[in-house]
């Protein structure tokens, strides 16, 4: 069973549609996080929750939108979006703020 | 705020012999680092990490050294495969506060035979 699961893998769209990727952790953590990972694999953190309430928003144009209905799942919206919003998006989660963090394998996302 | 920096960028060895990647990192506050190994097409995945009461970690073939006055960590694998072939990353946290992990800039290792 796979512990942290994105959905979906790729995501082809154009500029500014509205799209959301969806995350689930099976593993009962508290924690939930959203890296984004550019084009030359840099990775940097966007949000993270704790047990449904955010805790980090690493200066994200509000056009970004992370929404928590339970601890399990964390889902991101995206609203009209970029050319350079085109990167890989990784989920990840915690036990707590204090373990270690464990992704998932990325929404691939592309604007034309 | 945090800033980690990761040497070399890309590394080539022959198989069997030893590989070393170094980190540095800025906040003397960060307590926690650690490793990420990518693959193609997959998400990284935590190989080892070490936090700042201990200096040396070690699991098989993988070990970390950390050096807190000097503000950098090292990640040795030895004995390398092909399969060790990907990109690692290097990362520091304060811990707490929503655990915000910031990354290096990845190293791609290349194992030849």
């Amino acid at each position: 069973d796979t512990a942290v699961s994105q959905t979906p893998k790729y995501l082809v769209t154009q500029m500014g549609n509205d799209k959301s990727i969806k995350c689930e952790q099976n593993l009962g953590h508290d924690t939930m996080y959203w890296y984004k990972q550019d084009s030359k694999k840099f990775l940097k953190i966007m949000f993270s929750y704790n047990n449904k309430e955010l805790i980090i928003n690493e200066t994200v144009p509000n056009r970004f939108s992370p929404k928590s209905p339970d601890k399990a799942h964390l889902n991101l919206h995206i609203n009209s979006l970029e050319l350079g919003d085109s990167a890989v998006y990784f989920c990840a989660s915690s036990q707590d703020s204090n373990q270690p963090q464990h992704f998932g394998d990325g929404t691939r996302l592309s604007i034309l | 705020g945090e800033n980690v920096e990761q040497h070399p960028s890309t590394l080539s060895v022959q198989e069997g012999d030893s590989a070393v990647i170094k980190c540095t990192y800025s906040d003397s506050a960060s307590n926690y680092f650690p490793w990420y190994k990518q693959e193609l097409g997959k998400g990284p995945q935590l190989i080892i990490d070490i936090r700042s009461n201990v200096g040396e970690k070690k699991d098989q073939r993988i070990a970390v050294t950390l050096n807190k006055t000097a503000k950098h960590f090292s990640l040795h694998i030895t004995e390398t495969q092909p399969e060790d072939s990907a990109v690692y990353f290097c990362a520091a946290s304060m811990g707490g506060g929503g655990n915000k992990l910031t990354f290096g800039t990845g190293t791609q290792l290349k194992v030849e035979l």
